[in-house]
């Protein structure tokens, strides 16, 4: 069935360093790939998207390119702030079936960026 | 607009106990789903509903259970709460009923506990 792989966490950084939180997919059929943030105490939001092979969704300054020949959307941000620490998860939604409209998520990875 | 909004923010109940939680979609939207997020894991599909109608259920139990009204506001209702029913509960809009490539639109989530 539609399942999502997310990098284990937690990842530390210092401000300004460089960010790459790996996720990897497996779906049938045609699905839509998102990343959302989590705050301490809050839901979910949505950082970004992509709907079909190599968009890239960015926002923020974060970025991750929907890759079908490696089932993968890495989620990347070039210079990390310390308010950009919270826990994100990749997703997907699903395109067929039952699992139509479904989201699925991993596991969360959570980022802390010391100053 | 308006966001989706979640009631109560917070809750305790006893196991065996039933609860009520409730989430108003945003604005325009037609569909609802809910997800259970236990702590330190991704949040898990419960069920959808499209114009009063569940069109999507994921892997649980039939205790749990949902309403939708025309005003696209909705219930998730847990009879004979267990412990491990302890989970930040979290509803999404859309509107798009069940597939299409929208994002789904989460509320701030109710945080359950069962003691």
């Amino acid at each position: 069935g539609d399942s999502v792989t997310q990098m284990e966490g937690p990842v530390t950084l210092s401000e300004e360093a460089f960010l790459t939180i790996n996720c990897t997919y497996t779906a049938t059929g045609y699905p839509s790939l998102f990343w959302y943030v989590q705050y301490p105490g809050e839901g979910l939001q949505l950082l970004l998207k992509a709907t079909k092979a190599d968009d890239k969704g960015s926002n923020k300054g974060f970025e991750a390119t929907y890759r079908k020949e490696t089932t993968s959307f890495h989620l990347e941000k070039g210079s990390v702030q310390v308010s950009d620490s919270a826990v994100y998860f990749c997703a997907l939604k699903g395109s067929r079936g039952s699992t139509l409209g479904r989201l699925y998520f991993g596991r969360g990875t959570q980022l802390t960026v010391w100053p | 607009e308006t966001g989706v909004t979640q009631s109560p923010t917070h809750l305790i109940k006893t196991r065996g106990q039933q609860v009520t939680l409730r989430c108003s979609s945003q604005s325009g939207h037609n569909t609802v789903s809910w997800y259970q997020q236990a702590l330190g894991q991704g949040p898990q599909f419960i069920f959808q509903y499209y114009r009063e109608e569940e069109n999507g259920r994921g892997n649980f139990p039939p205790r749990f259970s949902g309403l939708q009204f025309p005003n696209y506001s909705s219930e998730l209702n847990v009879n004979a709460l267990e412990l491990d029913d302890s989970a930040l509960y979290l509803c999404a809009s859309s509107n798009v009923p069940g597939g299409g490539q929208s994002p789904l639109h989460f509320g701030n989530g109710t945080r359950l506990t069962v003691t």
